[in-house]
């Protein structure tokens, strides 16, 4: 069974601009959520996807958005870019039920300039 | 809120020694509570889950978990460390929805020869 991947694995923009990460869950998991991880933060959780519907949502400002598509793939996105976003982003899929498993990808590591 | 705290950001053992990962938690109710391990330039990868059911549980690697309520308290241990055991280990609790973790901030585990 294929884990959970994500694209791309790594990559650099300048402050201002917006990017895209995407994430593709273990096939027949419904639920996709993202986690940012920097070294002073550390694993901070963004926002969770079941079936579409954004069921959680950390406390991140309104430049941080995902969605999630009818066969459960998700992507975030992060508009004006601060160096600050600097950081690993970490998808990782459930089947959706309470206090499951979380299975994660490897992570799609972004470089502000 | 339910939170969690890891005891030690860096552990150094030898190998063939004791591993002790300390973790306590926070939390207004039973919590469903997890240890998970990263890797260099990995995702994350669970080790064990604690969901009531038993006390003492045992996760892969030879690692297992007590869950003391009097303690509040759910620290990772290995009887004899191995030199692929070197990783960050994360201490996560379910939050209040049930569909996120709240991390620890994670304890670099260092093995020595």
């Amino acid at each position: 069974k294929a884990g959970v991947t994500q694209t791309p694995r790594y990559l650099i923009k300048t402050r201002g601009q917006q990017v895209t990460l995407s994430c593709s869950p273990i096939s027949g998991h419904r639920s996709v959520s993202w986690y940012q991880q920097t070294p002073g933060q550390g694993l901070q959780f963004l926002f969770e996807y079941f079936s579409e519907t954004q069921r959680n949502k950390g406390n991140f400002p309104g430049r941080f958005s995902g969605r999630q598509f009818s066969n459960s793939r998700s992507e975030m996105n992060v508009s004006t870019l601060e160096l600050g976003d600097s950081a690993l982003y970490l998808c990782a899929s459930s089947p959706g039920l309470v206090a499951g498993e979380l299975f994660f990808g490897e992570g799609s590591r972004l470089t502000v300039l | 809120a339910q939170s969690v705290t890891q005891l030690g950001s860096h552990v150094s053992v030898s190998e063939g020694a004791l591993v002790l990962l300390r973790c306590n938690y926070s939390s207004s109710v039973p919590p469903y509570l997890f240890w998970y391990v990263q890797y260099p330039n990995q995702g994350l990868q669970l080790l064990l889950k604690y969901t009531s059911a038993a006390t003492l549980v045992k996760g892969i690697n030879g690692f297992e978990a007590e869950f003391k309520k009097s303690e509040t308290s759910f620290h990772l241990t290995k009887p004899s460390a191995h030199m692929s055991d070197a990783a960050e280990y994360f201490c996560a609790v379910s939050d209040d929805s049930g569909y996120a973790l709240n991390f620890g901030k994670g304890t670099s585990l260092l093995v020595t020869p």
